[in-house]
């Protein structure tokens, strides 16, 4: 079955970086786009942006845009998000998705989520 | 940025009553419009695609509709299980963005 298995919580201080990884099994990896979406606590969603997996070729918010990184490695099928100059504003659970289609980003499976804290 | 805004923000309902929850787009966007539910301490669960279209495996009590600004999610008849929060997401242009969720609580 499809499954998106990401990287645990984090402790990051104000103005560090974090780089998630978000594991994708049981379909072709290549084949479907990964997107980040991060929710706050008690708060609604926010998408980050989308990775293609086969080409690299990336799309970020542009909230996000020079702070945000997707990548990925198509040998051990994972994606990975890194996200610099952390605030506490980035204080989320952080959740990979794969899209089923690239036109209408319908967001299928999702991993687990990842809360990453940002305090002094 | 297409704002999303969805109403109610919150409704309360027994089991059994059919539910409606609306979702409204600053701009058209044709039938680019999907729905999710999540639950406490989980990931959202994909309902409805291009407005319209059920998921596999997702109850036929669910139905979706609209096109352009409005939209509509509909539970025909409220089960236990669908006490949640909903969200639409708009996928006609980038940044994708989400409403900001009705909580559907038990009377």
């Amino acid at each position: 079955q499809v499954q998106l298995v990401q990287s645990g919580a984090e402790l990051k201080q104000p103005g560090a970086s974090v780089k998630l990884s978000c594991k994708a099994s049981g379909y072709t990896f290549s084949n479907y786009d990964i997107n980040w979406v991060r929710q706050a606590s008690g708060q609604g969603l926010e998408w980050l942006g989308w990775m293609n997996p086969n080409t690299g070729r990336t799309g970020y918010a542009h909230k996000f845009q020079g702070r945000v990184t997707m990548t990925r490695n198509t040998s051990i099928t994972t994606a990975y998000m890194e996200l610099s100059s952390l605030t506490s504003d980035d204080t989320a659970v952080y959740y990979c998705a794969r899209a089923i289609t690239s036109w209408f980003r319908d967001f299928d499976s999702w991993g687990q989520g990842a809360l990453i804290t940002v305090s002094s | 940025d297409i704002q999303m805004t969805q109403s109610p923000s919150s409704l309360s309902a027994s089991v059994g009553d059919r539910v409606t929850i609306t979702c409204r787009a600053s701009q058209s966007i044709a039938t680019y419009l999907n729905w999710y539910q999540q639950t406490p301490g989980k990931a959202p669960k994909l309902l409805i695609s291009a407005s319209v279209n059920l998921q596999s495996g997702v109850p036929s009590r669910f139905s979706g509709s609209g096109s352009g600004t409005d939209f509509t999610l509909s539970i025909s008849s409220l089960q236990p299980e669908d006490f949640a929060t909903y969200y639409c997401q708009q996928s006609f242009a980038t940044p994708l963005t989400f409403g900001g969720g009705t909580k559907v609580e038990i009377k």
